[in-house]
């Protein structure tokens, strides 16, 4: 059974610094994978979808990758900014086309 | 503007009262979505739709039931029997009607809340 994990629950880092935030799942047969993003009490934001073909996706700061035999994702955000703070969380699509999303790290960037 | 909207917001029920949350889309996808989000939990599917008129339960659809009578619209119902209804519901939809490959895209939520 698929199992995605994101740790930290929780970061904290001074505004300017650059981050990774970390997504590992158990079963490497996905077919893709995304990254979203959740300010409190709101929907989700899709932020990258990373196909299991692909290394990796950028988007302006953002850069997401993909290393399916090791089962991992890494979403990097490039100096940070107060407005990154909140909830991002990750979501694997298995071939058996079951979506499991992670728990989520919460994000605080401290001014 | 296109998007996914989902109403109300904040739902307030008495125990043992159905309600109906309501989602709709104008972006043409062909597949809707519905999760549950609980405090420190992941999302987890209650119920999804790859074409009108069909559906398919999810990995938590005791409680709850839904329609897909037009292409648009998505609405579940949580019913009495569904025994620990209070969470934060949030639709999605995808353009095709299978989730590979099939970016994601999310409403605002709606909060319910049993009293």
């Amino acid at each position: 059974k698929q199992e995605v994990t994101q740790i930290p629950a929780a970061l904290s880092v001074p505004e300017g610094e650059n981050l990774v935030l970390n997504c590992s799942f158990t079963d490497s047969a996905i077919y893709n994978l995304q990254w979203f993003r959740q300010d409190p009490g709101k929907g989700l934001t899709s932020l990258l979808l990373i196909q299991s073909s692909q290394r990796e996706q950028t988007s302006g700061r953002l850069n997401a990758s993909l290393d399916k035999s090791s089962g991992r994702s890494t979403l990097y955000i490039a100096a940070s900014q107060p407005g990154d703070s909140a909830t991002y969380l990750c979501a694997v699509i298995g071939e058996d086309d079951k979506i499991i999303f992670g728990k989520g790290t919460r994000l605080h960037i401290l001014p | 503007d296109g998007g996914i909207t989902q109403s109300p917001k904040y739902l307030f029920r008495k125990e043992g009262q159905n309600v109906t949350l309501s989602c709709e889309q104008n972006l043409n996808h062909d597949a809707m979505y519905w999760y549950r989000q609980d405090p420190g939990q992941g999302l987890r599917l209650i119920y999804y739709s790859q074409i009108v008129n069909d559906f398919q339960k999810g990995d938590i659809a005791e409680g709850y039931s839904v329609s897909r009578e037009k292409k648009e619209s998505f609405p579940l119902t949580v019913t009495s029997a569904q025994k620990n209804p209070t969470a934060f519901y949030l639709c999605a939809s995808s353009i095709f009607g299978t989730p590979l490959g099939n970016e994601q895209f999310f409403g605002p939520g709606t909060r319910l809340t049993v009293l």
